[in-house]
């Protein structure tokens, strides 16, 4: 198996764009989670799925987050409009069996909102 | 929600050296997962721990999941250069504390 494929892997964009994040979980895994890490807040939980279904999205930052999972190989993360405060990097995960076992990270998709 | 905290937030060590570095909970936990993070890449699992008092090793890593089931603990003896990295603890959720930060000095 490829492993997690985050795309794109570095995405620059001016403030208010709508930037759209993507993620292909290991198949056969029923656990998507999607994190965002900063040097200042450290690797953040945003949201999970399981079975596709929105499960936690208490780590959504605002409004101005979205996320899907439309099937069992793909999700999305949208940020509309973006800000600069954004600029981090976003890790989608995915996992089998339960929430709490191992997750299998993506390498990352580096935002910078300018 | 989950809080976690983890001590050191970073540390500077020589080649050679044993490193230890814990984790704790404001709430109990079943599960205790120890993942390492190179730079450029996403946390890769090291030591996962599903029962109190379970002392699991791998390698030279060794995690312990502790009594109280609100802390843990990560031992890496004779550090090697490779060793550098954000190493963080998790609770159930894959919910990440904020990281030791460890330097292995030549």
């Amino acid at each position: 198996d490829a492993g997690v494929i985050q795309s794109p892997r570095h995405e620059v964009t001016e403030m208010g764009q709508e930037v759209t994040l993507r993620c292909k979980p290991i198949s056969g895994h029923d656990y998507l989670f999607w994190y965002r890490q900063t040097m200042m807040r450290g690797l953040e939980l945003l949201i999970y799925f399981n079975n596709n279904v929105p499960i936690d999205d208490s780590g959504m930052p605002e409004d101005r987050f979205s996320a899907k999972m439309p099937n069992a190989s793909f999700s999305t993360l949208k940020i509309q409009p973006s800000e600069p405060r954004d600029s981090a990097v976003y890790f989608c995960a995915s996992s089998s069996t339960g929430p709490a076992t191992e997750a299998f990270f993506g390498q990352g998709t580096r935002l910078t909102v300018v | 929600g989950q809080q976690l905290n983890q001590s050191p937030q970073s540390m500077f060590i020589q080649e050679g050296e044993d490193v230890s570095m814990n984790c704790t909970s404001s709430s109990i936990f079943n599960t205790w997962l120890w993942y390492k993070q190179d730079p450029g890449e996403g946390p890769v699992l090291l030591i996962a721990l599903y029962k109190a008092g379970e002392l699991t090793s791998n390698g030279r890593l060794t995690a312990q999941f502790g009594i109280t089931r609100k802390d843990s603990f990560l031992n890496i003896s004779a550090s090697i250069p490779s060793d550098v990295g954000i190493y963080f603890c998790a609770g159930p959720v894959n919910v990440f504390g904020p990281g030791t930060r460890l330097s292995v000095l030549p």
